[in-house]
């Protein structure tokens, strides 16, 4: 266990769909990192939080959207799904903004039917 | 940002052979992770090793910064090493930039 949880692990839904997935870091880490790996693709970078602000953005489209809660837990919120957004989503963590170890989660995996 | 470049991209390994993974980078670095995925997609942390050179168990890990590459050794390699290497960087503050990764099959 790495100490970041990411829920679901699975996650079957229909075009047009609208999904939620949560990460919680690792505990004292205030960065939270979203990445999504394709089929047989490299881990792309979607957006970094830290301790609530969002800190760095990447490939992200316009139909996903993120934030980080309080509590520092984050949640990456994906709308208007498409067949290509099927994917594993990873969330990493780290103790303070950048540099140091990046601890990953065991990831989602997205399947948009 | 930097680019990262893996070799090679698939390897096959007959079981208790050794091996080198290789990764450049375009850019120096100070953040540099191996990473290995395994068959059921999770991401394992191997090593942060931004110079230097590091060991565990069967795999051992070296950095040269100043030259912009990094090299991951597995020695008698088990068929649980297959799966997917990757090895990341970054630069500055921007985060963690991943390589394409090299595909190993270790083959009993």
């Amino acid at each position: 266990d790495s100490g970041v949880t990411q829920t679901p692990k699975h996650l079957i839904t229909a075009t047009g769909q609208r999904v939620t997935l949560r990460c919680s870091p690792r505990s004292g880490d205030l960065s939270v990192y979203w990445y999504q790996q394709s089929l047989d693709q490299g881990l792309q970078f979607l957006i970094q939080y830290y301790n609530g602000e969002e800190r760095a953005k990447g490939n992200i489209l316009e139909r996903f959207s993120a934030q980080q809660f309080p509590d520092l837990h984050s949640e990456l919120n994906l709308s208007s799904l498409e067949l290509g957004d099927s994917a594993l989503y990873f969330c990493a963590s780290t103790p303070f903004g950048q540099g140091k170890s990046y601890t990953f989660g065991s990831g989602t995996r997205l399947t948009v039917v | 940002g930097i680019q990262v470049e893996q070799s090679p991209p698939d390897l096959i390994l007959q079981e208790g052979a050794n091996s080198t993974l290789r990764c450049n980078f375009s850019d120096s670095v100070n953040n540099l992770q191996w990473f290995h995925q395994n068959p059921w997609g999770q991401l394992i942390n191997l090593f942060y090793i931004p110079s230097g050179t590091k060991q565990n168990g069967r795999l051992s890990a070296t950095t040269v910064a100043t030259e912009r590459y990094s090299l991951l050794y597995i020695s008698s390699s088990q068929t649980t090493d297959s799966g997917v290497y990757f090895c990341a960087g970054l630069s500055g503050n921007t985060p963690l930039v991943f390589g394409k990764g090299t595909r190993l099959s270790v083959i009993a």
